[in-house]
């Protein structure tokens, strides 16, 4: 089967940096998604990664190794408004996106 | 400015009274797709239109329907809710939907919140 494992929830101080991890197991690779979900909203997107490496915006980094089936997403200063589920999403060989639960992230003064 | 947008944002109904969700978009996206999200969970693909093809997910319930008219509309039609259909429905566009690339980059209208009584 298909799976993306994401922890549940993680708890950051403001101004510390966070990293926030995604392993999967897909048939097949087209890509990984990163997206940001405040509660009760809808999702937007943060990053795209495709091929292996880091990719940088601004204070969200986000990061793939597809050799190990791992990603991590990168938050740096945290911000209270960063408070947020991070869901991480692979594309498959059949170009259909598979979600991890996502991470609530907390963020405490 | 270019947006997906859903109505209702929120829809109460009672068990068993059909529901119709709206999703309109300007964004000329080839893609449209409907999710169902219940809290902490991931999103579950429903259904996608590729143009005017309609792709169905195997384990969608029957008692979920959809339609889309034109380009910019999609509708959910939900015939008999029960209480497990209480979710957030999530409507997404993209631009397209065959390539590994930002093209397949998901813009989300703001959702409708379905309560059953």
């Amino acid at each position: 089967g298909q799976n993306i494992d994401q922890p549940t929830e993680m708890t950051a101080t403001e101004g510390a940096i966070v990293q926030i991890n995604c392993t999967y197991q897909t048939s097949g690779f087209n890509g990984l998604f990163w997206y940001q979900q405040h509660a009760g909203e809808a999702p937007t997107f943060l990053s795209y990664n495709v091929l292996d490496g880091l990719e940088e915006k601004g204070r969200f980094s986000s990061f793939l190794s597809r050799s190990k089936g791992y990603s991590y997403l990168l938050l740096k200063e945290l911000q209270m408004k960063d408070s947020a589920s991070y869901l991480c999403a692979v594309m498959d060989s059949n170009y259909q996106l598979i979600w991890g639960a996502g991470t609530k992230l907390i963020i405490k003064p | 400015d270019a947006m997906v947008i859903q109505n209702p944002r929120y829809q109460v109904t009672q068990f068993g009274k059909p529901v119709t969700l709206s999703c309109s978009q300007t964004l000329n996206h080839n893609v449209m797709y409907w999710y169902q999200q219940k809290s902490s969970q991931a999103p579950k693909l429903l259904f996608h239109y590729y143009d005017k093809d309609f792709n169905n997910e195997a384990d969608t319930p029957d008692n979920f329907q959809s339609r889309r008219p034109n380009t910019s509309f999609c509708f959910l039609d939900i015939r008999s809710p029960g209480l497990g259909d209480a979710a957030m429905y999530l409507c997404a566009t993209s631009r397209d939907g065959l390539e590994g690339s930002g093209a397949n980059v998901l813009t989300f209208g703001a959702g409708s919140r379905l309560t059953v009584l």
